[in-house]
């Protein structure tokens, strides 16, 4: 089973708002990780978004809209990343990462459809 | 702006070493860490590994014995050598400005490169 799980695919509709999730495997404490997401574009590298740990302790890439946002989820073990008010610019892969066992991983990546 | 580009052959046969090197520019070298990162054509992101600008290493444990990332300060430059490579290490190569929690502000744009005979 993979460090950090992400759904295949999502699809919202302009205006609404995306929850994409990031499930960290049972057995490790999604309180002891800093949550990263990524954004990427066809044909484009991945784009910083944000990080987050704890309400107290967040950030938000250089540029990136306050439309991006971080949490957790503790009752799925889950880093969450809501993009509200969503736009067609918007779709895009979105991956999540973390720093665990002395090396990053990342999720499988999310496709987000703006339709 | 910290700019990265990545530079280095496109096709490698299989049991050859993959040779890439990053040049960075509009930046400093000699602060953060520097990253390799991979992504195979359809898939995620797999991360190699990443050099601290006093030159130490820390290594993906799955690719760990294969790679080694080194550092060329007076060009403003680090390299990825990755041996005895197979039909699995065909991917896009993606070199980043890192700090040590992994995480990365500024990618080069990719290099794509086919392990083919």
């Amino acid at each position: 089973q993979p460090v950090l799980t992400q759904p295949t695919s999502l699809s919202a509709s302009p205006g609404a708002s995306a929850r994409l999730t990031c499930t960290l495997r049972s057995g490790f404490d999604l309180n002891d990780y800093r949550i990263f997401w990524y954004q990427q574009k066809p044909e484009s590298p991945p784009r910083y978004l944000l990080s987050y740990y704890s309400d107290s302790s967040n950030h938000l890439g250089s540029g990136v809209p306050s439309r991006f946002s971080g949490s957790k989820d503790a009752s799925t073990n889950a880093g969450i990343l809501v993009i509200s008010r969503l736009q067609s610019e918007d779709e895009a892969d979105y991956h999540c990462m973390t720093w665990h066992s002395n090396a990053v991983v990342f999720g499988g990546g999310t496709k987000l459809t703006v339709l | 702006q910290v700019q990265l580009q990545e530079s280095g052959p496109g096709l490698v046969k299989p049991s050859e070493t993959l040779s890439l090197i990053c040049t960075v520019s509009s930046g400093s070298i000699t602060s953060h860490y520097w990253s390799w990162m991979r992504q195979p054509p359809g898939r995620g992101l797999e991360w190699i590994g990443y050099i601290h600008y006093s030159g130490s290493t820390v290594y993906s444990p799955s690719l760990k014995g294969r790679v080694t990332i080194s550092l060329h300060t007076s060009k403003k430059q680090f390299s990825l050598k990755l041996t005895s490579v197979t039909a699995a290490d065909t991917a896009v190569y993606y070199c980043a400005r890192a700090f040590a929690d992994g995480s990365s502000d500024y990618w080069g744009q990719g290099t794509l490169v086919t392990v083919s005979s």
